[in-house]
């Protein structure tokens, strides 16, 4: 069976930098892309990116580019959402999912972590 | 980017009754590659249609879609209490966008 398990959640301030992660299992995750996607406090969902883990070819949302750094390590099937300097309209939940490998429609999502950037 | 546009915003209905939830793009969506989703409160979205008319493992035959260029369908034949949810559609043939949700309340 397929899961991922995303980190817990965060509570920064404005400014600060955040890593967050999302853990694969379940079969060979160096083959398969993962994406990211974000949802503010009762908003839609919005792409943010996608990032193939064997090679770390990453495709950014042209909304998200610039914004966060998408990466990867192989050797522990994880795939990581990063900033460098947090803004309180980051506040949000962002799930990782596994995307079908031939079509890019979201097969497997993680759980979600809460992101909080509040003073 | 294609835009997806869902309507309506909002849709009461009660248990039993049919429901037909919209997806427009603002351009042609490739090889029909777009997926309807499902969303109840704290939880992850779950994959219910792929490539406009197939349905994923495990979702109930009361799900259909449809649809093909610019304009698709998500159809719930006969709703059952746990169908009350938010609904996205996603396009995929170009990159990948999201539309805006359609929020099915009980009525």
């Amino acid at each position: 069976e397929v899961q991922l398990v995303q980190s817990g959640a965060e509570v920064k301030k404005p400014g600060e930098s955040l890593k967050i992660s999302c853990k694969g299992s379940g079969y060979s995750f160096i083959t398969y892309w993962i994406a990211w996607v974000r949802q503010m406090p009762g908003k839609d969902l919005e792409w943010m990116g996608i990032i193939y883990l064997d090679d770390s070819d990453t495709r950014y949302s042209p909304s998200f580019q610039g914004q966060v750094t998408i990466s990867a390590d192989k050797s522990i099937s994880t795939a990581y959402l990063q900033w460098s300097s947090l803004k309180a309209s980051d506040t949000a939940m962002y799930y990782c999912a596994i995307p079908n490998p031939a079509r890019w429609f979201l097969d497997d999502w993680g759980q979600g972590t809460l992101v909080t950037v509040s003073s | 980017e294609i835009v997806l546009t869902q309507s309506p915003a909002t849709l009461s209905l009660s248990p039993g009754e049919r429901a037909t939830l919209s997806c427009g793009a603002s351009q042609s969506v490739g090889r029909s590659f777009l997926a309807w989703y499902q969303q109840k409160p704290g939880l992850a979205p779950r994959l219910l249609i792929y490539d406009a008319s197939s349905r994923a493992t495990g979702i109930p035959d009361r799900f259909s879609g449809s649809g093909s260029g610019t304009d698709f369908t998500l159809t719930i034949s006969r709703l059952e209490p746990e169908d009350f949810a938010v609904y996205y559609c996603q396009q995929y043939g170009s990159s990948i966008t999201f539309g805006q949700g359609t929020r099915l309340e009980i009525k």
